[in-house]
């Protein structure tokens, strides 16, 4: 069992927009400003889409986004693309003895 | 261009050892903290150990402790992971990935694939 939640899966048309929440706790998500997502394509390695919550790296498309409230935290992927279904896994600090969480992982589907 | 590739993956059987090994490029190497996160088959991220730019800090996930140990060679751009009293549920895909302030991975290496299987 993964340490922060999320939905095993999402689908929407292209063009449309849909959001992937990721929910931790105080401890991790809730209390620290430091969720990043990444994006990862079937046998390729992950990818940094968001750092720090919102922030997006050099080259990542301003089609995501990432934002947060309270112990949740979520990405956002507007003008959805056929490019865009992968899986996607968010990641916090945690002031816990494993430094690091991953959220189990949402796959993306693009009807 | 930086790049992190890994290398050492293979077979191995239960209760056996292997070393990993992560080659870096591109980048001043024994500035930056890296870890390493494994990806079991159809499953998702777990992160493994932390290491920074010094070696002087180590973490380790509750999983692997006394079993797993990180290590580096700044003169070499190398990173290492030695993992005795391998178990199967050890099997997956072991990634580096460069640190960043603690708080992301900016970089991935294409990772390589431990089988621990009898």
């Amino acid at each position: 069992q993964s340490a922060l939640t999320q939905p095993a899966s999402v689908s929407g048309s292209p063009g449309q927009s849909i959001t992937i929440s990721c929910t931790g706790t105080s401890s991790d998500v809730g209390g620290y400003n430091y969720v990043s997502w990444y994006q990862q394509h079937p046998g390729k390695a992950p990818k940094l889409m968001i750092y720090d919550v919102s922030n997006r790296p050099s080259g990542v498309s301003n089609r995501f986004s990432g934002s947060k409230s309270g112990n949740t935290a979520s990405l956002t992927i507007s003008g959805l693309q056929a490019e865009d279904e992968a899986d996607y896994y968010c990641s916090s600090y945690t002031s816990s003895s494993t430094l690091r969480v991953f959220g189990g992982g949402t796959k993306l589907t693009v009807l | 261009e930086v790049q992190l590739v890994e290398s050492g993956g293979g077979l191995v059987q239960p209760g056996g050892s292997l070393r990993l090994s992560c080659a870096a490029s591109g980048f001043t190497f024994s500035s930056y903290s890296i870890n390493w996160v494994r990806q079991a088959p159809g499953k998702g991220l777990e992160w493994v150990s932390y290491i920074s730019s010094s070696s002087r800090t180590i973490y380790q996930a509750d999983s692997v402790k006394g079993r797993f140990t990180i290590s580096r060679d700044n003169g070499k751009n190398s990173l290492y992971l030695q993992m005795n009293s391998l178990r199967a549920e050890d099997t997956a895909v072991y990634y580096c990935a460069r640190d960043r302030g603690g708080s992301y991975y900016d970089y991935w290496g294409q990772g390589t694939l431990v089988t621990v299987s009898s």
